[in-house]
């Protein structure tokens, strides 16, 4: 398989809390996409990373950090979790070219009360 | 508001028939991507298109990107219950760096 694991698979969390996702890869890719999946929204990009410590921000990236310290890790933090950030999040990768698609991993469901 | 509008988005048909989605965009893309998902799971790539007037055809699934790379098409024969899934086209606006998505097509296909 693609080696994408992202952990946890589910989460409850208080709002106000932080909350810190984590995608982990084993292909060595370089690039590494978070996206958050709502109905009638499809996928939107928050945050991606071009390389170990570079990142830059996607179209929905408010609330959100991210860090990625090592090529196969990539940590997506909510820094204090509202209610409009239930949703469904995954990680993806890519090698090199874009024809050759993304990599997803199987998401996260969070859930903020 | 979508930059990548899908159509429609919801389609539920009878084993056998034939169906389209389409992908339809204002802007311009150096390559077009669809991709099936399953409930609990990510997308999974189908097909990526890259040249204008481009046709791939993936067994029972016919893919075509617009002459002028701003809409796609994905065209199922004779659906099966197994094609059901969630649809999503996704556009490669900058060359390389970041895919938008569509919000994507809900397909059933009852035996």
């Amino acid at each position: 398989d693609a080696g994408i694991t992202q952990s946890p698979r589910h989460k409850v969390t208080e709002t106000g809390t932080p909350v810190t996702l984590r995608c982990h890869q084993t292909e060595n890719h370089r690039y590494m996409y978070w996206y958050r999946q709502d109905p009638g929204h499809g996928l939107r990009l928050i945050h991606y990373s071009y390389g170990v410590k570079d990142t830059d921000k996607g179209e929905v990236s408010d609330g959100y950090s991210v860090s990625r310290s090592k090529t196969e890790d990539f940590l997506l933090t909510l820094e204090s979790a509202t209610s409009s950030q239930t949703s469904v999040y995954f990680c993806a990768t890519r090698t090199g070219s874009t024809n050759y698609g993304y990599t997803f991993g199987s998401g996260t469901r969070l859930t903020v009360v | 508001t979508q930059l990548l509008e899908q159509s429609p988005q919801f389609l539920s048909i009878q084993e056998g028939e034939n169906l389209t989605v389409y992908c339809n965009s204002s802007s311009v893309f150096s390559s077009l991507q669809w991709y099936r998902q399953e409930p609990g799971e990510g997308p999974v790539l189908l097909v990526t298109v890259v040249t204008g007037g481009e046709v791939k055809k993936l067994k029972r699934l016919t893919f075509q990107f617009g002459d002028a790379r701003k809409d796609s098409s994905l065209h199922i024969t004779a659906a099966q219950p197994g094609d059901t899934g969630l649809y999503l086209c996704a556009g490669d606006m900058e060359y390389g760096n970041k895919l938008v998505f569509g919000a994507g097509t809900i397909l059933r296909v009852k035996s």
